[in-house]
């Protein structure tokens, strides 16, 4: 059973200020790891999938580096937007096709 | 853009009852999955379905739990006789493939509360 922790479980940031929160897995078995946004009520949307040591993927002012080696993920977002405001969920994927989700990161951009 | 949509988006039952929750995946899509999230904690796998069969189950779907792919877009979560602890949301999701490359696309999910 893969241990994926995501911190800090939430945070406030100012409107136009930079935040950035991690996702830490298990290094051992690492297959992939997958990025969502969450907002309430709705579909969570996939953001990244990133597999190599040292990936980094952008999507507009959101982007994600990865480190497998000592298994953990950033994902910054720059010049924070209120529509940025959702819950930020890694999932890395070992064996198999099943998703192992860290329980999230609620990111509130107060304007 | 394609999207998977499922129904209901909330379901009342009473315990000991049966519920089919449904699922319409991306049409052009081979891998379906269940998941759900228990207000409070984390999302977690149910199971997955490649060809018409289970590719992989958690242990959390028991003999209580089925799914079925009953025609060419409709994917089913069958859960027999309900527990207070079924209480969740449930998601479904679709792959083109089973790598862990592909993206999962989810649905917005159902939330299941069990009286």
């Amino acid at each position: 059973i893969l241990n994926v922790e995501q911190s800090p479980q939430s945070l406030h940031v100012q409107e136009g200020d930079s935040t950035n929160f991690t996702c830490s897995f298990p290094s051992s078995n690492f297959y992939a790891l997958h990025w969502y946004r969450w907002e309430t009520a709705k579909s969570p949307e996939a953001l990244f999938v990133m597999t190599l040591n040292g990936d980094e993927k952008k999507k507009g002012r959101i982007s994600a580096t990865l480190n497998t080696k000592e298994g953990y993920s950033y994902l910054y977002i720059k010049g924070s937007q209120p529509e940025d405001s959702a819950t930020y969920l890694c999932a890395p994927r070992a064996a198999g096709n099943k998703l192992t989700f860290g329980g999230g990161t609620r990111v509130l951009v107060k304007p | 853009e394609p999207e998977v949509t499922q129904t209901p988006s909330h379901q009342v039952t009473q315990m000991g009852q049966e519920v089919i929750l449904r699922c319409v995946p991306i049409s052009n899509h081979l891998y379906f999955y269940w998941y759900r999230q228990i207000l409070g904690q984390k999302v977690e796998f149910l199971v997955s379905f490649y060809n018409n069969e289970i590719s992989e189950k958690s242990e959390i779907f028991d003999d209580q739990f089925s799914v079925e792919r009953p025609d060419g877009s409709n994917f089913t979560l069958k859960i027999r006789s309900t527990k207070l602890e079924d209480s969740a949301m449930y998601f479904c999701a679709s792959s083109g493939l089973a790598s862990g490359t592909d993206t999962q696309y989810f649905g917005p999910g159902t939330r299941l509360t069990v009286l």
